[in-house]
């Protein structure tokens, strides 16, 4: 089992549509967890972090189920701008801090 | 703030060749990590460093693969000798600490014929 996975997608959703994507990691350790989003030939770039108690950045709404091991992003109101591809990722610690991306899902916001 | 900056931006080589890339941090970032991008296997950690030191090598390939940190504005990347599986982009990022945010630069496109 990979340490992180994710449904590669593509998500084709309407504009005006509710999207959600889950990552599950497979390290029960894991002690921080980011959403990134990285458009088509670009570098990622931090969309938010995923606290315990879950939050909220607008359309964006992160959690984290740690007793079943996933993170989760739900976007509200889906726009042409959120067509991504959107990696989670995932930092245990101990030793030496591990750090693991997922392979990412894609999204296309469509009209 | 200039972001992470890398350079080439772009690098088309020959099988057998030595191929450098090179990264500059965002100044006051004290972690630099090294990632490879391809279609087939996302996005992987090769290394990272703190405070100039590699922590974690466990990604890096093989032997072909070296990585420096001289000091803490400037990093290398280093393949010798490039095969065509190393096709790829290279990114760089960087981050105050290894758990904070990322900032990635606008990585390197590897061609290796």
């Amino acid at each position: 089992r990979k340490e992180v996975e994710q449904d590669p997608g593509p998500f084709n959703v309407p504009e005006g549509a509710t999207v959600a994507f889950n990552c599950t990691y497979s390290n029960s350790a894991s002690q921080s967890f980011f959403w990134y989003r990285q458009d088509c030939r670009k570098e990622p770039k931090l969309l938010m972090s995923v606290y315990s108690s879950g939050n909220e950045d607008g359309r964006f709404t992160a959690q984290l189920n740690r007793a079943s091991q996933y993170i989760s992003l739900l976007i509200r109101d889906s726009k042409l701008s959120d067509s991504a591809t959107y990696l989670c990722v995932v930092i245990s610690t101990g030793t030496a801090s591990k750090l693991t991306f997922g392979t990412g899902t894609r999204l296309q916001v469509t009209l | 703030d200039a972001g992470v900056i890398q350079s080439p931006r772009h690098e088309v080589t020959e099988m057998g060749q030595e191929v450098t890339l090179r990264c500059k941090p965002i100044s006051g970032h004290n972690s630099l990590f090294w990632y490879r991008q391809t279609m087939m296997r996302g996005l992987e950690l090769l290394i990272y460093f703190n405070n100039n030191v590699p922590i974690d090598d466990s990604g890096m390939p093989e032997d072909r693969f070296s990585a420096k940190m001289p000091n803490a504005s400037f990093s290398t990347l280093k393949i010798q000798p490039s095969e065509p599986r190393d096709s790829a982009v290279y990114f760089c990022a960087s981050s105050d600490w290894p758990l904070e945010t990322q900032y990635f630069g606008p990585g390197t496109r590897l061609l290796v014929l």
